[in-house]
């Protein structure tokens, strides 16, 4: 276990619903970062919040709407979603400062999405 | 029309042997250069990290080298064991929170 968990595992949707994913990380760490996972591309950093405040936004689609309401919790919410967006959505946490900066991250299993 | 998915260089190797995974990066101003090991089902395990003004870090197992003047990385496994079975990637990160991973390779052992 990393400390990082991730609910739900897995997730079928289709295009007109509105979903949540959640991470939650057990580390202490103040930075969190979702990450897109898909067969066609390396990961991709999607967004990154540092002591709950959104530091990058790595030009995502509006459908995704992050959110973190402290430092141990993270949201994704997912609404009209299209295919393409299938993927393995990851969560990570790291030491940081508030001045930012490299730290080791910790990964979550991430949720397998699936949006028919 | 059929989806196609990335395709991973692979690596193949004899259990006990040493396996070396090779990797190209791009940033010239990255600063920090990162391994991590992903298995099926779960996410990518950090194994070590290296600093720029450093071209060699060893750990349990593990050993990174980095080539700044040719912008390669490479990470050594000794005694490859069944359990290094995994997708590794590469990753650069020039001191910020953006870390820009590479597309991975797959390791087999064979016993």
């Amino acid at each position: 276990e990393t400390g990082v968990t991730q609910t739900p595992r897995h997730l079928v949707m289709g295009m007109t619903n509105k979903k949540s994913l959640k991470c939650e990380q057990h580390l202490g760490h103040n930075a969190m970062y979702w990450y897109k996972q898909s067969a066609k591309k390396p990961l991709e950093l999607m967004f990154v919040y540092n002591f709950k405040e959104q530091t990058e936004n790595n030009s995502v689609p509006s459908r995704f709407s992050p959110e973190c309401p402290n430092s141990s919790h993270l949201f994704l919410h997912l609404h009209t979603l299209q295919p393409e967006d299938s993927a393995l959505y990851l969560c990570a946490s790291s030491q940081s400062s508030r001045g930012g900066g490299y730290n080791e991250q910790f990964f979550g299993p991430g949720t397998r999405l699936t949006v028919l | 029309g059929e989806s196609v998915g990335l395709h991973l260089p692979t690596l193949s190797v004899q259990e006990g042997d040493n396996s070396i995974i090779n990797c190209a990066y791009s940033n010239s101003a990255s600063d920090y250069f990162i391994w991590y090991k992903q298995e099926s089902g779960k996410g990518p395990q950090f194994i070590i990290d290296i600093r720029s003004n450093m071209d060699k870090r060893q750990g349990q197992r593990v050993t990174v080298l980095l080539n700044k003047t040719v912008k390669h990385l490479s990470l050594q496994i000794a005694a490859t064991q069944p359990g290094d079975s995994a997708v590794y990637f590469c990753a650069e990160n020039t001191g910020g929170f953006k870390t820009i991973f590479g597309a991975g390779t797959r390791l087999f052992v064979k016993a």
